[in-house]
């Protein structure tokens, strides 16, 4: 069954600085993953997704990812990181064509000014 | 309309209390899920609904019992819950395939 680990419950940068949260998958290559933000006591709100089209994607708030299948990553960058974006990130991807879905266990991401 | 929409925000209630968590989109989206989330931990899914028929149960324990009586609404009755049934009750739905859409969440504490 597919499966996708996120390295790092809790990244810590500067605003300015890159952000770099790390997402890998498990076994054979997924129809799609995805890449979830959720702020504090708000729901989840999708930032970026992989369809096979493309291995760069770029989502909202300048966000993007890169499939690497050599690597079994889907890392998710921010070339620099504003307080707006402290949340919670989640590594997803579909269980099966059910539509449900597999989380990371969530990375926090704290900006310091 | 892209929004998945979630009533009430907040819930407490106490134990023997029977309540309803509702959910409401208009995307014209056939699946919609019920996910559970405790605090800073990922949503865990509960239920599928597919075309209005409960397509995957989580093992989910009777005290939570959904309903989707059309393609745009889904229920969570709950009735005698548990203290540790308190967390943030998820609502979503998409495509058969595809990204899910989130509403924000029903915050439940049970007393």
């Amino acid at each position: 069954a597919q499966s996708v680990t996120q390295l790092g419950s809790h990244v810590s940068v500067s605003e300015g600085a890159l952000v770099l949260l790390r997402c890998n998958y498990s076994s054979s290559v997924p129809p799609y993953l995805f890449w979830y933000v959720q702020y504090p006591n708000q729901g989840l709100q999708l930032l970026l997704k992989y369809t096979s089209a493309a291995t760069l994607v770029k989502g909202i708030n300048g966000f993007e990812a890169e499939f690497k299948k050599s690597e079994t990553s889907f890392h998710l960058t921010k070339p620099s990181a504003h307080m707006s974006d402290a949340a919670e990130y989640f590594c997803a991807v579909p269980y099966n064509q059910g539509g449900k879905l597999i989380f990371g266990q969530g990375t926090e991401l704290s900006v310091k000014p | 309309d892209t929004e998945v929409t979630q009533t009430p925000k907040h819930l407490v209630m106490g134990m023997t209390n029977k309540k309803s968590l509702k959910c409401e989109q208009h995307m014209g989206h056939r699946a919609m899920y019920w996910y559970k989330q405790k605090a800073k931990k990922p949503p865990e899914l509960m239920f599928v609904y597919s075309y209005e028929k409960l397509s995957i149960n989580e093992s989910v324990p009777s005290r939570f019992s959904p309903e989707c009586p059309n393609s745009s609404l889904l229920n969570l009755h709950l009735h005698a819950l548990q203290p540790e049934d308190s967390a943030l009750y998820l609502c979503a739905s998409s495509q058969e395939l595809g990204h899910a859409f989130f509403g924000q969440g029903t915050r439940l504490t049970v007393v």
